[in-house]
């Protein structure tokens, strides 16, 4: 069983609507948790990243925040543009690690109509 | 925009044929990933490094195998290219730092007939 599971699995709205993304973990020790936004033919890129002690966390558009007793996570995106149509990734690291492995969700596709 | 690169983005070949993936970066990072991602599926690592003369195998058992004799690159090998290897690899580094993020590169598109 995947330690880092997303919902909805994919995703449809209208440009200019906003929406959230879910993400739930089980990695212990936890480390941080990231948000990779993946763009289709693309290697994902880093949207935020959150540590234990941080609840919430803004890039633009896009606002992640984390409940660190309930292993879950969300991303917010508001006003969403054609642009913003991407696989989005949650990807959680665990402490104990010096590799700096790193567990992955299987992402939401969202998909943006004009 | 990270400077890591990966070529050829996109690769067709025939069965039993030896294949390299390329993997540079200009970051001066210490630690570099390869990742296995199928259409839908999370991403499998497959092989790291911490540094120069350094390689691991990942989570995901791979047939490919990697060296690293420089600090910016990073070349991943299929000796003999089967149907069951056509996925997408993903080339990763990350400074060696606590929290620091990883890189991606654009990824290369395997395709084995």
């Amino acid at each position: 069983k995947n330690q880092v599971e997303q919902s909805p699995q994919s995703l449809i709205i209208l440009e200019g609507k906003n929406c959230t993304l879910q993400c739930n973990y089980t990695v212990s020790p936890f480390s941080n948790l990231r948000w990779y936004k993946q763009d289709t033919g693309r290697g994902p890129v880093s949207l935020t990243i959150m540590t234990f002690s941080e609840n919430t966390k803004s890039n633009g558009r896009y606002t992640a925040t984390l409940d660190a007793d309930t292993k879950q996570s969300s991303l917010h995106i508001t006003a969403s543009q054609l642009s913003d149509s991407a696989s989005y990734i949650c990807v959680v690291s665990d402490r104990g690690s010096t590799l700096g492995r790193l567990y992955f969700g299987r992402g939401t596709q969202l998909t943006v109509w004009p | 925009e990270a400077d890591i690169y990966q070529t050829p983005r996109y690769l067709v070949i025939g069965t039993g044929k030896k294949i390299t993936l390329e993997c540079s970066q200009t970051m001066g990072h210490d630690k570099m990933y390869w990742y296995q991602q199928d259409p839908g599926m999370e991403l499998h690592l497959i092989h790291y490094s911490y540094g120069v003369n350094s390689t691991e195998k990942g989570d995901l058992s791979s047939e490919s195998t990697v060296s690293r004799i420089r600090t910016e690159h990073f070349p991943l090998t299929l000796e003999s290219a089967r149907p069951s290897h056509t996925s997408q690899y993903l080339c990763a580094s990350r400074a060696d730092r606590v929290q620091e993020t990883q890189y991606f590169g654009p990824g290369t598109r395997l395709l084995v007939l």
